[in-house]
């Protein structure tokens, strides 16, 4: 088994640019897709990317994601931040036996 | 539109059992994989259980094996998860959520339910 490990919290402001970090203990972050899911409070998860690096429809194209094989973590890139995106972000990833979501990300955005 | 309405949430003892349900509709149900995440309080995002679109392949996290079951009525579009021998720490709100594969391998999941909340408390 692996575990994805984010961030606890990162900040920034309206209209500047973040990147969530989600890095695999073992194995290869290539040899499984990546997703990503915002949890607003009081809200449900949404999906905002799937396989590594597509946008949900109706997602904004502000959210992209990739994936680094040389630190074998993935990414999730929000750009010209709204107080909206302000919410909880998850990864998640997958093996043959086993579906693990890393710990969560707070971003505030002030 | 895709919508995934849970229901069957509520407060129950230790050792004691409920049964959720999640009725689908806006998609062919039985073309999908399905999922149930629970979310914690103060705690991440786990997913408990999947089952795919047939019912014949199952997945449940260590933390519940043996203890819940997952079914399928395809027919009927509904979802459940059969809760048995109830612990304190499987206090949380229960998601149903679509997986984008029938076989639910790749585990990815694209629509999500809002929820039915489960207490687990004497």
């Amino acid at each position: 088994n692996f575990m994805l490990t984010q961030p606890h919290s990162v900040s920034e402001s309206p209209g500047k640019t973040v990147t969530i970090s989600c890095t695999r203990s073992s194995g290869s972050i290539a040899s499984t897709y990546v997703q990503w899911y915002q949890q607003r409070p009081g809200s449900s998860p949404t999906t905002v990317i799937y396989e590594n690096n597509q946008r949900l429809s109706g997602v904004p194209d502000r959210f992209s994601g990739s994936i680094d094989t040389s630190s074998n973590s993935a990414s999730l890139t929000i750009s010209g931040l709204e107080t909206q995106d302000e919410a909880d972000y998850y990864c998640q990833s997958y093996d043959t036996t086993t579906r693990v979501f890393g710990g969560g990300t707070k971003l505030t955005v002030l | 539109e895709v919508q995934l309405l849970e229901s069957g949430g509520g407060l129950a003892q230790p050792g004691g059992s409920l049964r959720l349900s999640c009725a689908a509709s806006g998609f062919t149900f039985s073309n999908y994989a399905m999922s149930w995440v629970r979310k914690a309080p103060g705690k991440g995002l786990e997913c408990v259980s999947a089952i795919s679109g047939s019912g014949a392949g199952t997945y449940f996290a260590e933390s519940v094996k043996g203890r819940f079951a997952i079914s399928r009525d395809n027919p009927s579009n509904t979802l459940y998860l059969h809760m048995n021998s109830l612990r304190a720490e499987d206090t949380a709100v229960y998601y149903c959520a679509k997986e984008w594969y029938s076989s639910g391998y790749p585990a990815s999941l694209d629509y999500w339910g809002h929820g039915t909340p489960v207490t687990v408390s004497s």
